[in-house]
């Protein structure tokens, strides 16, 4: 499979816990995207990547949010001390310069 | 207002009939348009992607944008079963993120 894939597919926590994300992209894609969705309503952007560099975060992501990707290739997504707030659908896109952007099947998280 | 503002239906049509989707957005600095397919609890799939202001044809879908009044629509044809879903139009000014609608829930009965 050559997808966007990601991990976990689910995640259940108590508040007040921190979580982690993975997001592996398509291989030739050096734009790597992160989104939130909560039920229905579009996905949110949070933050985006070129290659390893952190190009742009949305108001959104607040101090609690981290997003890593450090060689460019897979990226994290930590969220620290989990709110209700919190409980979404984290997805991750991934684009090659031609701008298309390409979803994974998402991380659903629900903060208990 | 919302960047982007789209009917979140539901919409029921019968098998084989047109569909017609549509958004509005606010911001004229938009110029790539995209339509995505979001089953339940999957991540959006990606439909059409079109540059600027035209018409765009794939199998089925046609998607139109119309920048000058800031309307994009997707038209599906021969609607299936199958196509029953949750339909996204996306849209951003230079390829970074993308602004999307609340999505229009569509029902095709056989």
């Amino acid at each position: 499979d050559t997808g966007v894939s990601q991990n976990p597919r689910h995640k259940i926590t108590k508040r007040g816990q921190n979580v982690t994300f993975r997001c592996d992209p398509i291989s030739e894609h050096n734009r790597l995207y992160w989104y939130r969705q909560t039920l229905g309503q579009g996905p949110e952007f949070l933050t985006y990547f070129q290659n390893e560099a952190q190009l742009e975060k949305s108001r959104l992501l607040s101090d609690r949010f981290s997003a890593e990707r450090p060689k460019g290739s897979f990226s994290t997504l930590e969220i620290q001390r989990t709110e209700q707030g919190d409980s979404a659908m984290y997805l991750c896109a991934s684009s090659p310069w031609t701008g298309e952007q390409f979803f994974g099947p998402g991380t659903r998280l629900t903060v208990l | 207002q919302k960047e982007v503002e789209q009917d979140p239906g539901p919409l029921s049509v019968p098998e084989g009939a047109i569909v017609s989707l549509n958004c509005t957005y606010s911001n004229s600095a938009f110029q790539y348009f995209m339509w995505y397919r979001q089953y339940s609890r999957k991540g959006p799939e990606l439909l059409m992607y079109t540059y600027s202001s035209g018409n765009k044809e794939d199998g089925r879908f046609t998607a139109q944008v119309d920048k000058s009044s800031k309307y994009i629509s997707l038209f599906i044809r021969d609607s299936q079963p199958s196509d029953s879903a949750t339909y996204l139009c996306a849209m951003n000014r230079n390829n970074n993120d993308m602004r999307f609608g609340a999505g229009t829930r569509l029902t095709v009965k056989p």
